[in-house]
């Protein structure tokens, strides 16, 4: 079974520029999720869609940050524009979960690394 | 009460040593409970979980220890081995009866087994 794809895995813009990050998940997975990790914390949710309906967007932030995901498949999250303190890894993960079918493992990518200068 | 709190930041344990790292909750409606091993460079992955109506769930040389009254869990991994260096995450979510069920995340610690 593939796992979860993003792409880039790495990426270095200038602040104030934009930047955008894919994501495809395990087939057939209904959930998907953002993370952002920064160096030494954990990975904090930015947000969650199940199918392509957005669930949970409440620590994105929205001014800079947005995603999209299209068909209940891939998805994008784009920083525009980006400031020094969105360095970080960019995780996207992906979960079975059917509506309140219990089944809460999420699979995470690689991620992408973002270093704004 | 939505954080999870995670100790110690750092572990050195020797090569055969038991390695322990704890966490606690406090919102009182998560029931999943898992661990995360995650390697320079690539993305979480899960390691062992537990729901809060067992106390303990062991799968090889990883246990977890749950104590529901005092809202705390811990990952024991025995014989520890170098290739177990990496950084662990403990995590809570609510799988049942919300919206979301999203994943949160302690602090991670970083674990570094001396041959």
């Amino acid at each position: 079974e593939a796992g979860v794809a993003q792409s880039p895995r790495y990426k270095i813009i200038e602040k104030r520029q934009s930047v955008a990050f894919w994501c495809n998940p395990i087939s057939g997975h209904a959930t998907l999720y953002w993370y952002q990790q920064i160096l030494g914390q954990g990975p904090k949710l930015l947000i969650q869609f199940q199918n392509n309906g957005v669930v949970d967007d409440s620590q994105l932030p929205k001014d800079r940050f947005s995603a999209e995901r299209l068909k209940g498949v891939d998805s994008t999250l784009k920083i525009q524009p980006a400031k020094l303190e969105d360095s970080a890894v960019y995780l996207c993960a992906s979960s079975l979960d059917r509506g309140f079918s219990g089944n809460t493992e999420a699979f995470f990518g690689q991620g992408t690394r973002l270093t704004v200068v | 009460q939505q954080q999870v709190k995670q100790s110690p930041q750092s572990l050195i344990v020797q090569k055969g040593g038991i390695s322990i790292i704890n966490c606690a909750y406090e919102n009182t409606a998560f029931d999943y409970f898992p661990w995360y091993q995650q390697f320079p460079g690539k993305g979480p992955a899960l390691l062992i979980a537990i729901r809060p109506d067992v106390s303990e769930k062991k799968e090889g040389r990883f246990t977890i220890s749950f104590n529901k009254s005092a809202k705390q869990f811990s990952l024991h991994i025995m014989d520890s081995q170098p290739g177990d260096s990496a950084t662990y995450f403990c995590a809570a979510s609510r799988s049942y009866g919300g919206a979301t069920n999203k994943l949160i995340f302690g602090t991670g610690t970083l674990l570094a087994v001396q041959p």
